[in-house]
C-alpha cells in the first residue's frame, strides 16, 4: 500500500539556519506529493505540493522537489524564522484514496 | 467562503464514557469529509471518510464510529472510550470539483481519556 516515511523529530534550529526535513514514499502509480504544516493549536494547512516527477513546489520560502528516482520529497528552507516553528507533515495522494500522511516532524526555531 | 467548525476544542473524559465529536462545513455542498487522529508518536492517522450522506468508509478497526446524518455534518462517536483513544482529532473536508488531495482542516479537538 501507499506510505510515507519522514524523519523523526524534534528538530531544533537557530534562527537563519538551513532546514531539511527528509521524506520518502512508497506508492503504486504516480502519486502527487504534499507538505502540510500545523502551527501550534491549529489544524493542518497545505504548504506546498508537486504533482509529477521533477516538479518543485514552493511557498513561504520553503521548497521541495519530487524525485522519482529516489522516491523522495525533502522539504528545505534556506533561512528559518521563529515563526516557522510548527509540525510538518509529508503526504501522498494516489488515485482516489484519501491522503496518506507521514508521522510529522516537529520543528522548533530559537532566536 | 467555506468554513469548517469542529467542537469541542478540548475534552477530558473518563474511561468507559461515551464520546461525540461534531464537525460541520459551511459554504459548500456535498463535500468529502474526513476524521483524522493525531496521537503522540503515531503521526496523523485516517480514521473515517465519507463521500456522501450515510456513506462511511472506515480505515482502522477500533471502538470508534462515524456518522453523516446531514450533507455537511460529520460526527465521530464511541460508546465506551479507552485510554488509547486519547489524541488530537481533526476533521477535514474537500469539495466537489477540487482535487481530492486539497484538504481543509478544522482546528481540532484535544481528547484526554483518564
Amino acid at each position: 500500500g501507499n506510505s510515507v516515511t519522514q524523519m523523526e523529530g524534534p528538530v531544533t534550529l537557530s534562527e537563519e539556519a538551513f532546514l531539511t526535513i527528509n521524506c520518502t514514499y512508497t506508492a503504486t502509480g504516480y502519486p502527487s506529493l504534499f507538505w502540510y504544516v500545523q502551527y501550534p493549536g491549529e489544524g493542518l494547512q497545505l504548504l506546498l505540493k508537486a504533482t509529477k516527477a521533477d516538479d518543485k513546489g514552493s511557498n513561504k520560502g520553503f521548497e521541495a522537489t519530487y524525485r522519482k528516482e529516489t522516491t523522495s520529497f525533502h522539504l528545505e528552507k534556506g533561512s528559518v524564522q521563529v515563526s516557522d516553528s510548527a509540525v510538518y507533515f509529508c503526504a501522498l495522494y494516489s488515485g482516489n484514496t484519501p491522503l496518506v500522511f507521514g508521522k510529522g516532524t516537529r520543528l522548533s526555531v530559537i532566536a | 467562503s467555506q468554513t469548517i467548525h469542529q467542537w469541542p476544542a478540548t475534552l477530558v473524559q473518563p474511561v468507559g464514557s461515551p464520546l461525540s465529536l461534531e464537525c460541520t462545513v459551511e459554504g459548500t455542498s456535498n463535500p468529502n469529509l474526513y476524521w483524522y487522529r493525531q496521537a503522540a508518536g503515531r503521526g496523523l492517522q485516517l480514521l473515517f471518510y465519507s463521500v456522501g450522506i450515510g456513506q462511511i468508509s472506515s480505515e482502522v478497526p477500533q471502538n470508534l464510529s462515524a456518522s453523516r446524518p446531514q450533507d455537511r455534518q460529520f460526527i465521530l462517536s464511541s460508546k465506551k472510550l479507552l485510554l488509547s483513544d486519547s489524541g488530537f482529532y481533526l476533521c477535514a473536508w474537500t469539495g466537489q470539483g477540487l482535487p481530492n488531495e486539497k484538504l481543509f482542516f478544522g482546528s481540532g479537538t484535544q481528547l484526554s481519556v483518564l
